[in-house]
This record gives structure tokens, sequence and C-alpha cells, in this order.
């Protein structure tokens, strides 16, 4: 079974500020992913990575396979970044992934 | 993905259906409940038409998949408890291709 923790579970940061999200997880994985969720709004996944880093825009995202541990970081946030940010993983049962497996998020606000 | 109705009231005891449909011809579909401060959890799943498997959560529940493109969930007996917002997701893959999420639907059930 894949457990996925997140830190922190809430952030608060000023406009411009770079901003760093970590998930951990307990077993090997293939991929893990990123997710972003607005306010009252759907799902919407960012990333997918299995190594090194991945860069959208301002969006960056790393991911170490042996310490089993991935970062989301924001570079010079905005209020629009104010979401929660979802990392999942594979989830295991038996003879292999079923499914994703996810933190229970981060929710950031960017204040102007 | 889409994914109806986005709001849905009912009450104890009633059956209810939210549908969902993709047309990106993706073998996998999963439905999720998202409660607050919690992470998604795992209802129902499928990697193919006339394919459905159990997740972490699906008492409750029943699923089908006769087409690649729909993937119904429904509630036999509503019952307070299954108050949350519904996902419906796809992807190529179980585990290793983005997900595509409908745009959820929140049940109320008094």
């Amino acid at each position: 079974k894949n457990e996925v923790e997140q830190s922190p579970q809430n952030l608060t940061a000023q406009e411009g500020e770079f901003i760093t999200i970590n998930c951990s997880y307990s077993v090997g994985i293939s991929a893990l992913h990123w997710l972003q969720q607005h306010p009252g709004g759907g799902i919407v996944s960012l990333f997918m990575l299995s190594s090194g880093k991945k860069k959208h825009g301002r969006l960056i995202a790393t991911i170490n396979i042996q310490e089993k541990h991935s970062s989301l970081h924001i570079t010079a946030s905005h209020p629009r970044d104010s979401a929660v940010y979802i990392c999942a993983g594979p989830k295991y049962s038996g003879g292999g992934a079923d499914g994703l497996t996810f933190g229970k998020g981060t929710h950031l606000i960017i204040q102007p | 993905v889409t994914q109806n109705p986005r709001y849905l009231i009912t009450v104890t005891g009633k059956k209810l259906t939210v549908t969902c449909s993709q047309n990106m011809n993706h073998e996998y579909m999963s439905w999720y409940r998202q409660d607050p401060g919690m992470g998604l959890k795992l209802i129902y799943y499928s990697v193919g038409a006339g394919i459905t498997d159990k997740g972490e959560v699906p008492n409750g529940y029943n699923v089908s998949r006769s087409t690649t493109e729909d993937f119904p969930l429904r509630l036999e007996l509503a019952a307070p408890s299954q108050t949350s917002v519904y996902f419906c997701a796809s992807s190529d893959d179980r585990a290793n291709s983005p997900l595509h999420f409908g745009n959820g639907t929140r049940l109320t059930v008094t």
C-alpha cells in the first residue's frame, strides 16, 4: 500500500514569493502526479513525472526517486495561483496499480 | 470528460445516477469522492468496456461500463454519509498517464 503525505497542509504567502510544496510517498513508484484544484472548481493535472524535473511556465516539479520525495515549486507567485495542490502516486493492491492514491492537498493562498 | 449534474440534492433512500462520458478513447475510467480535509478516495474503476472493479470505498455505489465512452455512477439507496463531491476521471493508464477529471458533482443527501 502506498501512502502519500503532503506538507504543508496550509500555506499563505505574499505575491511574488517562491513557493515550495512537498510530497513524500512510502513505496517505489513509476510516476508521481501533481494536480491543481481551484476553489469550487475542477481538478487539473499539472505534471506527471517519474524522474528529474519538469517545468511549465512558473511551475516546476522535481522528484527524487531514492528519497521517495517530490516537490512542487511556484516562482513569482501570483494570487491566481491560489488553489489546492494535490500529489498522487500509484495505488497498489495485489497484482499491481489499480489507480492513484492521493495526498490530502496543500491549500495555498497568495495575497496581493 | 463530461460529468453531470454539477449539483444534486436528494433525500435518504432515493436512487440516483451521476453520468460521466469521455471522447478521448481512454480505457481507464474512475470515480472518486472528495470529503473536506480528506484526499480523493477511489470508489470504482474500469479498465475497459465491460470491466469494472471496486476501489477503496465502493459500498453503497454501483457502476457499469457498457461502452468505452460512458461510466455512470449509481447510488441505489442514497444515504447522508454519501454527501460529498464526486469526480469522474479518465486516462490512458491506471497510474502512468495524466488523469482528466470531470467538473465534479456536489451531492447533498438529507
